[in-house]
């Protein structure tokens, strides 16, 4: 059972519109990645969020921010919306520093951009 | 920089039968690899991951996957397909061991058949 929860699960949204995406981490997780999904392809890395600072950032511009807060919940926004911005993100957690750490994936958000 | 290929976007097999996908990968570290599958409608799940323990490497459900440096492959197989195994499979590999900040493969589509 991985613990990860996302919300909301679907979502419409007008081109030029900014939008929020939540995640709850498994409990004790201080790491949370983002990923894009557009339909048919595989994911890609968006960021990664360790202990409320952003430590890794894939190919995606800065109109993609993120938030991680002290309870290792994090958001995830896009402003000026675009088309192709219609994917699934999936939201991932993790802790760093144990050894063995393992990633979590939640099931994910479903934006539409129309 | 890393990254991974799936050869063949589809693959189709009878119940019973051998699975194989196929994913190779390019790497100018050591690479940790790993493999995911993704039902419809729902996030990843992990089935195994390679962290240079053993080659060989044993996961959920039946599968495995060995990891082979000559070749640069590391390839998914189950001796014997169930209807349940129908799915995408992704192959992605991570700069460490925890499977954070992944780049995935683009999927392969597994079809099984009665």
């Amino acid at each position: 059972e991985t613990g990860v929860t996302q919300s909301p699960t679907h979502l419409i949204k007008t081109r030029g519109q900014q939008v929020t995406l939540r995640c709850s981490s498994q409990s004790g997780h201080n790491t949370v990645s983002w990923y894009q999904q557009a339909l048919g392809q595989g994911p890609q890395f968006i960021f990664q969020y360790y202990r409320e600072e952003e430590n890794g950032r894939g190919n995606f511009p800065p109109r993609f921010s993120g938030l991680q807060f002290p309870n290792y919940s994090s958001e995830l926004n896009v402003n000026a919306l675009e088309l192709d911005d219609s994917a699934l993100y999936l939201c991932a957690s993790s802790h760093s520093g144990r050894g063995k750490e393992t990633q979590y994936f939640g099931p994910g958000t479903r934006l539409l951009v129309l | 920089a890393q990254s991974v290929t799936q050869l063949g976007s589809h693959v189709s097999v009878s119940e019973g039968a051998l699975v194989l996908l196929r994913c190779n990968y390019s790497s100018s570290v050591p690479p940790y690899l790993f493999w995911y599958v993704q039902y419809p409608n729902q996030g990843l799940q992990l089935l195994l991951k390679y962290t240079s323990a053993a080659t060989l490497v044993k996961g959920i459900n039946g599968f495995e996957a060995e990891f082979k440096k000559s070749e640069t492959s590391f390839h998914l197989t189950k001796p014997s397909a169930h209807m349940s195994d129908a799915a995408e499979y992704f192959c992605a590999v991570s700069p460490n061991q925890a499977g954070t900040a992944l780049i995935f493969g683009k999927g392969t589509t597994l079809s099984v058949s009665s």
